[in-house]
C-alpha cells in the first residue's frame, strides 16, 4: 500500500460528458502529479501541484484541469469527454515540490467512455 | 514525447532464468528510475541509480546506468512467475526541476 488513494477506482460515461477524478497524496507529501496511462501512448505526464499551487505541466488538454485544495487532496476534472479520453489515471505523491527521489502511485481510475 | 524507451517490449521467460530489460534516453539526467507495474495496478518504485553511479543492486534487482550511451539496464535474477509484470524506466531531468518521464515499458512474462 503507497498511501495514496484514488477514487473512483473505476468509471464508465458517455461521449461529452464530464467526469472528477480524486486523489489523497501520502500523508505529509506536499506534491501531486497526475499521469494519464492509455495502450498507445504509454505513461503520460499531465500536471503537478505543490502546496496548491501549479507545479508543472505537460500533456495535459485544455478540457482537463486539475485543482490541489489546502487539505492537499487534489482532483483531475476531465470535460467533453471523447472515446480516446478512455485510460487509466493515475495519482502520485512525493514529498516536496522539486522532488528528484521516487514517487508514490495510487491504484489508478480506470476511465471508460462510451 | 517519452524520454526513456525500453526493450524488448514484450519478454518471456521459464522461471529460474535471468530478465534483462533495457532503457535508452535522450537528454541529460540527474537519475534513473525503475517501477514495476502489476496489470491494471499502480506502479512500484523498484530501485534509483544517479548519474555518477554506474551499478546498484537491490535484493535479486541489478541496475546499470551507462551515461556516455544513455542507457540503462535492469536485470532481475532468478526469476519468479511473482515477477510477471512490466517494467518501467523513468529519468529525472538533470535540472532536476521537472517530473518524472516514463518509457513505454518492457511487458515480462515468467513461465512456472
Amino acid at each position: 500500500d503507497s498511501g495514496v488513494t484514488q477514487t473512483p477506482k473505476h468509471l464508465i460515461t458517455a461521449t461529452g460528458q464530464r467526469v472528477t477524478l480524486r486523489c489523497s497524496p501520502r500523508s505529509g507529501d506536499l506534491s501531486v502529479y497526475w499521469y494519464q496511462q492509455s495502450l498507445d501512448q504509454g505513461l503520460q505526464f499531465l500536471i503537478q501541484y505543490y502546496n496548491g499551487e501549479e507545479r508543472a505541466k505537460g500533456n495535459i488538454l485544455e478540457r482537463f484541469s486539475a485543482q490541489q485544495f489546502p487539505d492537499l487532496h487534489s482532483e483531475l476534472n476531465l470535460s467533453s469527454l471523447e472515446l480516446g479520453d478512455s485510460a487509466l489515471y493515475f495519482c502520485a505523491s512525493s514529498p516536496g515540490g522539486g522532488d528528484t527521489g521516487e514517487l508514490f502511485f495510487g491504484e489508478g481510475s480506470r476511465l471508460t467512455v462510451l | 514525447s517519452q524520454q526513456g524507451e525500453e526493450d524488448p517490449q514484450a519478454l518471456s521467460i521459464q522461471e529460474g532464468e535471468n530478465a534483462t530489460m533495457n532503457c535508452s534516453y535522450k537528454t541529460s539526467i540527474n537519475n534513473l528510475q525503475w517501477y514495476r507495474q502489476n496489470s491494471g495496478r499502480g506502479l512500484v518504485h523498484l530501485i534509483l541509480i544517479r548519474s555518477n553511479e554506474r551499478e546498484k543492486h537491490s535484493g535479486r534487482l541489478r541496475v546499470t546506468l551507462d551515461t556516455s550511451k544513455k542507457s540503462s539496464s535492469l536485470l532481475i535474477t532468478a526469476s519468479r512467475a511473482a515477477d510477471t509484470a512490466s517494467y518501467f524506466c523513468a529519468t529525472v531531468s538533470i535540472s532536476g526541476n521537472t517530473p518524472l518521464v516514463f518509457g513505454k515499458g518492457t511487458r515480462l512474462s515468467v513461465i512456472a
